[in-house]
């Protein structure tokens, strides 16, 4: 067990809907990463929050959204759903940014999101 | 941009014999650390061993061990006496050393056989 809890486990729902994911990182955990593993594109960084703000950006759809709460926990919005977004959606955590000193990432068990 | 690249989609070894994952990645930093990850049949990604690219010294965690080749960018995976528990998908990572993100690789399913 990391630490790092993601509800729900599993989501089903139907194309063009819009879902929430939601991420708890461990206790002290400033940082907040969310991954998408899929079959087409493999594990790939979506963005990372920090303290409340957003710190990184990588391949995430403009369909999509995150952001983290005051009291650290995040939420990753997925809106106008399609099949392609059928996915495995991980979060990590770890205590900073990792700019100064490694900060390993501690990963969260997923969430597995199925669109039909 | 840095990629990773693991050429072997799927292995497969018998139990306790020796086995090795490669992956060559390409960047054009100087400092970064590179991973390998282990996905179980559970989806948990766990970390395995982490290596720092100013450290010449191979990482090494029980069974596991790697042999990096920094001017190759190389970094392959050697796991010795395997186990039925070592069956699973593994991912060759790489990250800034200032960084934020991972990038992994595609993944290498190793099945250890009885």
């Amino acid at each position: 067990d990391s630490g790092v809890t993601q509800t729900p486990k599993h989501l089903i729902t139907a194309t063009g809907q819009r879902v929430t994911l939601r991420c708890s990182p461990r206790s002290g955990d400033l940082s907040v990463y969310w991954y998408q593993q899929s079959l087409d594109q493999g594990l790939q960084f979506l963005i990372q929050y920090y303290n409340g703000e957003e710190r990184a950006k990588g391949n995430i759809l403009e369909r999509f959204s995150a952001q983290q709460f005051p009291d650290l926990h995040s939420e990753l919005n997925l809106s106008s759903l399609e099949l392609g977004d059928s996915a495995l959606y991980f979060c990590a955590s770890s205590v900073s940014t990792g700019w100064s000193s490694y900060n390993e990432q501690f990963f969260g068990p997923g969430t597995r999101l199925t669109v039909l | 941009a840095q990629t990773v690249t693991q050429s072997q989609p799927e292995m497969s070894v018998q139990e306790a014999e020796t086995v090795t994952l490669s992956c060559t990645y390409d960047t054009s930093e100087n400092n970064y650390y590179l991973f390998w990850y282990k996905q179980p049949p559970s989806r948990q990604m766990i970390l395995v061993i982490r290596q720092e690219a100013y450290k010449q010294q191979n990482a090494t965690e029980n069974r596991f061990s790697v042999n990096f080749q920094k001017a190759a960018k190389s970094f392959s995976l050697k796991i010795s006496d395997s186990q039925l528990g070592d069956t699973a998908m593994y991912f060759c990572a790489f990250m800034k050393h200032d960084g934020d993100k991972i990038i992994f690789g595609k993944g290498t399913r190793l099945h250890i056989l009885p």
